[in-house]
C-alpha cells in the first residue's frame, strides 16, 4: 500500500530555533511535496521536488528550505522559526502529471 | 490564474439526507479535478477525480461529482449521508505542467447530525 510517513507528528518549537520536518515515502514516486494548512487558507504548496538532490519553490517558499537527499526522503527546514509558521504541514508524493497525490498524516507545528 | 472556490465554509445536514458540496474552478484549458476528504488529525484521502470522458464520476463511499464545463463547476454529491461522513472536504485542480501540483479550495467542513 502506498505510504507517506511524516515525523514528528507534532512539535513545539521556540521562536528563532531551527526545525526540521521529515517525510519518507515508499511509493517509488518521483515527485514529493510540502504543503502548509492554515485555518481559512486551505493547503498551500511550499516546496516540491521531482528528483533527488533537487528542489523547487512552490507558492509560499519564504522562510522555508527543502532537502531531497534520496527519492524516498524529503525534508522541510525552518532555519529561524517564527510564530507565523505555526500550522499543520503535510508531505505528499505522486508520479507527477495528473496522477493521484498521496498525503501523509501531517505534522502539527506550534512555534512559541 | 488558476483557482478553486468552495463557497460554503461549513455545511450541516441530517443523517440520511442528500448532500451537495459546491466547487467552482478557474482554469484555462482542460482541468483535472479532484475531491479529497480529511478526517480529524488525518491526511487527505482521494475521493474521486475527473480527467475526461463521462462528466459524472463515481468515487468511494457513494460519493459522485459532476463536471459542468459551461459553469466551471465540479460539485460533490451523495444521496444519503452517514454520520461518519463528517469531515473536511477539499476540491482541487491540478496545476498546469506535469508536476502534479494541486491548487486547493479552502475546504468545506461537513457536519452530519444524527
Amino acid at each position: 500500500e502506498a505510504a507517506v510517513t511524516q515525523s514528528p507528528r507534532s512539535k513545539v518549537a521556540v521562536t528563532g530555533g531551527k526545525v526540521t520536518l521529515s517525510c519518507h515515502q515508499t511509493n517509488n514516486h518521483d515527485y514529493m511535496y510540502w504543503y502548509r494548512q492554515d485555518t481559512g487558507h486551505g493547503l498551500r504548496l511550499i516546496h516540491y521536488s521531482y528528483v533527488a538532490d533537487s528542489t523547487e519553490k512552490g507558492d509560499i517558499p519564504d522562510g522555508y528550505k527543502a532537502s531531497r537527499p534520496s527519492q524516498e526522503n524529503f525534508s522541510l527546514i525552518l532555519e529561524l522559526a517564527s510564530l507565523s509558521q505555526t500550522a499543520v504541514y503535510f508531505c505528499a508524493s505522486s508520479s507527477g502529471g495528473n496522477t493521484e497525490v498521496f498525503f501523509g498524516k501531517g505534522t502539527r507545528l506550534t512555534v512559541v | 490564474a488558476q483557482s478553486v472556490t468552495q463557497p460554503d465554509a461549513r455545511v450541516t445536514v441530517s443523517e440520511g439526507a442528500s448532500l451537495q458540496l459546491r466547487c467552482k474552478y478557474s482554469y484555462s484549458g482542460t482541468p483535472y479535478l479532484f475531491w479529497y476528504v480529511q478526517y480529524p488529525r488525518q491526511g487527505l484521502q482521494l475521493l474521486l477525480k475527473y480527467y475526461s470522458g463521462d462528466p459524472v464520476v463515481q468515487g468511494v463511499n457513494g460519493f459522485e461529482a459532476e463536471f459542468i464545463k459551461s459553469n466551471s463547476s465540479f460539485h460533490l454529491r451523495k444521496a444519503s449521508v452517514h454520520w461518519s461522513d463528517s469531515a473536511v472536504y477539499f476540491c482541487a485542480v491540478s496545476a498546469t505542467g506535469n508536476t502534479g501540483k494541486l491548487i486547493f479550495g479552502l475546504g468545506t467542513t461537513l457536519q452530519v447530525q444524527p
